[in-house]
């Protein structure tokens, strides 16, 4: 079956605009992630979704930042009155039954740049 | 708060030099996971760790879990030029709280 998908796969926007990204996980995985990957750097976690519930949003960087997950599938990751530090790849994987406990697969990533 | 301190940041080898990446935690761990990226790709799982002590090979790399489940390692043995990438570790606490590591680039002079 299919992966991981995101969209866009690039992104490019103006300072001070909102986008939204957004993840298909495999389906039947009930457990989704969203990353953050900056330039060269490692990953830092950012939120994570059982089902549709996401118990803990503190990795969330500012209150200009948040997801939701509809169905138990799709999820999208908005960013509002976006700002330059906000450039990265921002990565999503989804894994099978209880958060942190199964295989994480990736999708490619959406690449975000803010000019 | 749970910190993890991955090293080295950086390991450049001879093709055929093993290669060695360690994992660190400041609290006891319920699982790891360790994860390869190559340049421009995403990350790739490679193996979970839950039992203290544990020991699991795939081929030419070897992992370990650490006794008190507090550190883990990622050993490769005879680098081959496929195995350039970034390895991280992902720390699993108690109720879900995920941590990566800072990840161990590895290049390879052929």
């Amino acid at each position: 079956g299919a992966g991981v998908s995101q969209s866009p796969s690039n992104k490019v926007t103006e300072k001070g605009k909102d986008v939204e990204l957004r993840c298909d996980p495999i389906s039947g995985h009930t457990a989704l992630y969203w990353y953050r990957q900056s330039l060269g750097q490692g990953l830092e976690f950012l939120i994570y979704f059982q089902g549709n519930s996401a118990p803990d949003k503190s990795g969330l960087p500012s209150d200009r930042f948040s997801a939701e997950r509809t169905g138990g599938s799709v999820s999208t990751l908005t960013i509002q009155r976006t700002q330059q530090e906000d450039s990265a790849v921002y990565l999503c994987a989804s894994s099978f039954g209880l958060a942190g406990v199964g295989e994480q697969y990736f999708g490619p990533g959406t690449r975000l740049t803010v000019t | 708060g749970q910190q993890v301190m991955q090293i080295p940041q950086y390991q450049h080898v001879q093709e055929g030099e093993d290669f060695t990446t360690y994992c660190n935690s400041s609290t006891t761990l319920s699982n790891i996971q360790w994860y390869k990226q190559r340049p421009g790709g995403h990350p790739v799982f490679l193996i979970q760790l839950v039992k203290s002590g544990e020991v699991k090979k795939q081929k030419r790399l070897t992992f370990q879990f650490g006794e008190a489940k507090k550190n883990s390692s990622l050993h490769i043995t005879a680098t081959q030029t496929t195995d350039v990438g970034t390895y991280f570790c992902l720390l699993i606490q108690g109720a879900q709280k995920l941590v990566f590591g800072q990840g161990t680039r590895l290049t390879i002079n052929p």
